[in-house]
């Protein structure tokens, strides 16, 4: 059955630097989600993706992040200079259609220090 | 700011009895109500969506959607202790069709 991935797993960096999470959604959705969740806490909406350009964005997506549609497979959340409070699993989602069933992929753990 | 709540518990049954999650919404406009399952340190699994009010059967799993109360309830049937784990529900219905999660509900089966 296909299945969204994600790499890495885990990925540990230091306060300021870039990081870049990978996703590759199920090869027949058209909508893509990035969600994060600090530990403990529930699941937020960060951005929604489609026809190439970001559809909507919540108020946690500000300027030090961006999505990238690179090529025909990889959907990625770029974040440019890293806080503490970045540190959370951040889930990539895709779905065929804009009111279906959102299928999420296994997550990024993101640890900042 | 659209809300969905959901008791934290613990929920705690035992093997064979049935659990009760419950979750309530906000915005009235929400069209879609999915309920999902999150293991810890996984990412959340789709156990099964309701868009009609009403019941919808799945297995040992029923959804429950009552739009005029705007509450929405998943009942576990013959719960087993592999059935524990956070209960996750989710809300959508604006434009870009992002979902909208409660806290979730930690169940906990016993044997």
């Amino acid at each position: 059955e296909p299945e969204v991935t994600q790499t890495p797993s885990h990925q540990v960096t230091q306060m300021g630097q870039e990081v870049i999470l990978r996703c590759v959604p199920i090869s027949n959705h058209l909508y893509f989600y990035w969600y994060r969740q600090i530990l403990g806490q529930k699941v937020e909406f960060l951005v929604s993706f489609y026809n190439n350009e970001i559809s909507e964005k919540s108020e946690i997506f500000d300027d030090q992040f961006s999505v990238e549609r690179p090529d025909g497979s990889n959907f990625t959340l770029k974040i440019r200079s890293t806080k503490l409070e970045d540190s959370a699993m951040y889930f990539c989602a895709s779905t065929v259609t804009g009111g279906q069933t959102q299928y999420f992929g296994p997550g990024t753990r993101l640890l900042v220090l | 700011q659209k809300e969905v709540e959901q008791n934290s518990g613990p929920l705690s049954v035992p093997e064979g009895a049935i659990a009760s999650l419950n979750c309530t919404y906000s915005d009235r406009g929400s069209q879609s109500f999915f309920w999902y399952r999150q293991y810890s340190g996984k990412s959340p699994e789709l156990i099964m969506f309701i868009y009609s009010n009403g019941d919808k059967e799945d297995g040992r799993f029923t959804a429950q959607l009552n739009k005029a109360s705007q509450y929405v309830s998943l009942l576990i049937r013959d719960s087993q202790p592999s059935d524990s784990a956070t209960y996750l529900c989710a809300v959508n219905g604006g434009s870009n069709y992002k979902l909208t999660f409660g806290k979730g509900t930690l169940l906990t089966v016993n044997p």
